[in-house]
């Protein structure tokens, strides 16, 4: 596609509720991201795949976060049993190469997730 | 681990005047990447400009210039001629060259004023 998509642009969660996001990556683009943006402040990295393989999830702030690529181009991120504080956007980036260059990396339009 | 500070939570410019963005960051590595990037309302990041470690040349893209100072750990933005489509929130990101995520900072809001 012409850019990284994300969908849904906005979901309301009731606390407790399962929620998944999608992103679609740029076509052909190993290197997928997901980030974490609370209201006023600069993204939070939670996970990154090269193709299917998560290589990190330091990020992802408790066992209730899940990130999956099964097939190395789509990406979800799941929370299990959301709670207030996981209210925010949700970024997914992605990129045609891994680290030997100053890559850009090509950001979607987020997720705002509001849970009440 | 690595931090980014973006001293400046908001700052603001006249039409057609320049303003500099201050960008500090904290690494025990010598060789990495420094980015800005401009989220404007829509909230889609765009690259503005990047900057490479092991290059003592500091980039420029356009209007957008910055100044690399490697020491310092320093990486402020400069934005000659403002445009009001220039208003956006700015991020300053750290990446290492082994590392596929970065960091950023806190952001600073620029208003341009017509």
């Amino acid at each position: 596609g012409a850019g990284v998509s994300q969908s849904p642009r906005y979901k309301v969660a009731k606390r407790g509720q399962d929620v998944a996001l999608r992103c679609d990556p740029i076509s052909g683009h190993v290197s997928l991201f997901w980030y974490q943006q609370a209201l006023g402040q600069g993204p939070e990295f939670l996970t990154y795949f090269q193709n299917e393989a998560q290589l990190d999830k330091s990020g992802l702030p408790s066992d209730r976060f899940f990130a999956e690529r099964p097939e190395g181009s789509v990406s979800t991120l799941k929370i299990q049993r959301t709670q207030q504080e996981d209210s925010a956007v949700y970024l997914c980036a992605s990129s045609d190469v891994s680290f030997s260059r100053a890559t850009e990396a090509f950001f979607g339009q987020g997720t705002r997730l509001t849970v009440v | 681990a690595q931090t980014v500070t973006q001293s400046q939570p908001e700052m603001s410019v006249q039409e057609a005047e320049t303003v500099t963005l201050s960008c500090t960051y904290d690494t025990s590595e010598s060789d990495y990447y420094l980015f800005w990037y401009k989220q404007p309302p829509s909230r889609q990041m765009i690259l503005v400009i990047r900057q490479e470690a092991y290059k003592q040349q500091n980039a420029t893209e356009n209007r957008f210039s910055v100044n690399f100072q490697k020491a310092a750990k320093s990486f402020s933005l400069k934005i000659s001629d403002s445009q009001l489509g220039d208003a956006a929130m700015y991020f300053c990101a750290y990446r290492n060259t082994n590392a596929g995520k970065s960091t950023f900072g806190d952001g600073t809001t620029l208003t341009v004023k017509p």
